[in-house]
């Protein structure tokens, strides 16, 4: 079964500063997808950023950008610019693109972001 | 476009008591799945649907919860009887079809049960 860790249980960073958070995973498969959602305090579950493991570019949305590592199986995600608004829980997850289970979201522990202003 | 419906945002309830969680998905989407997110075990896969079938309910702990689609347009999640290790918060999101597409989340319903 795949698993996905985030080894940061908090992460902090002054506003207008760069921060990363770190995603690992293990599985067994060459194809599959990767995400990051966000969680504010308002508890929705907000897609930030995706990956396909086929591709070799690297994803970016606005100040989002991802670091993907396939050998390494290593997905981390960078904020550019941090704003106030980032501050929230993230989750990095990963989905198979087998057939069987391809719909099954598997996701870390999480990663609590706090921006100090 | 209204996104994933989810209610009630709350509920408190005795335990031994029967918790009915409802959620309308995105109109079209053809995938709808239920988690159950704790502290303690994170973000967990409970069950999904494809087409109103239930495809995957290896991660329904017991029988006391069960889940049901009776139409694309609406999904149950009950816990009969309810204890207090059920406390969490449940969360309904759907997709449409396509292993690139996103899963869409509701807001969620903080269930606490006394």
């Amino acid at each position: 079964a795949q698993t996905v860790t985030q080894s940061q249980p908090e992460m902090s960073v002054q506003e207008a500063e760069t921060v990363t958070l770190s995603c690992t995973y293990d599985t067994s498969e060459s194809d599959y997808y990767l995400f990051w959602y966000k969680q504010p305090p308002s508890r929705q579950m907000i897609l930030v950023i995706r990956q396909e493991a086929y591709k070799q570019q690297n994803a970016t949305e606005n100040r989002f950008s991802v670091n993907f590592q396939k050998a390494a199986k290593s997905f981390s995600l960078k904020i550019s610019d941090s704003q106030l608004g980032d501050a929230a829980m993230y989750f990095c997850a990963y989905r198979s693109a087998a057939d069987q289970g391809a719909q099954k979201l598997v996701f870390g522990q999480g990663t609590r972001l706090t921006i100090n202003p | 476009d209204a996104g994933v419906i989810q209610s009630p945002r709350h509920e408190v309830t005795e335990m031994g008591q029967e918790v009915t969680l409802r959620c309308k998905p995105i109109s079209g989407h053809d995938y709808l799945f239920w988690y159950r997110q704790t502290m303690m075990r994170g973000l967990e896969l409970l069950i999904y649907f494809n087409n109103n079938v239930p495809i995957d309910d290896s991660g329904m702990p017991e029988d006391r919860f069960s889940a049901k689609m009776p139409n694309a347009s609406f999904s149950t999640l009950k816990i009969q009887p309810s204890e207090p290790r059920d406390s969490a918060v449940y969360f309904c999101a759907s997709s449409f079809g396509g292993l690139i597409q996103p899963q869409h989340f509701g807001d969620g319903t903080r269930l606490s049960i006394l």
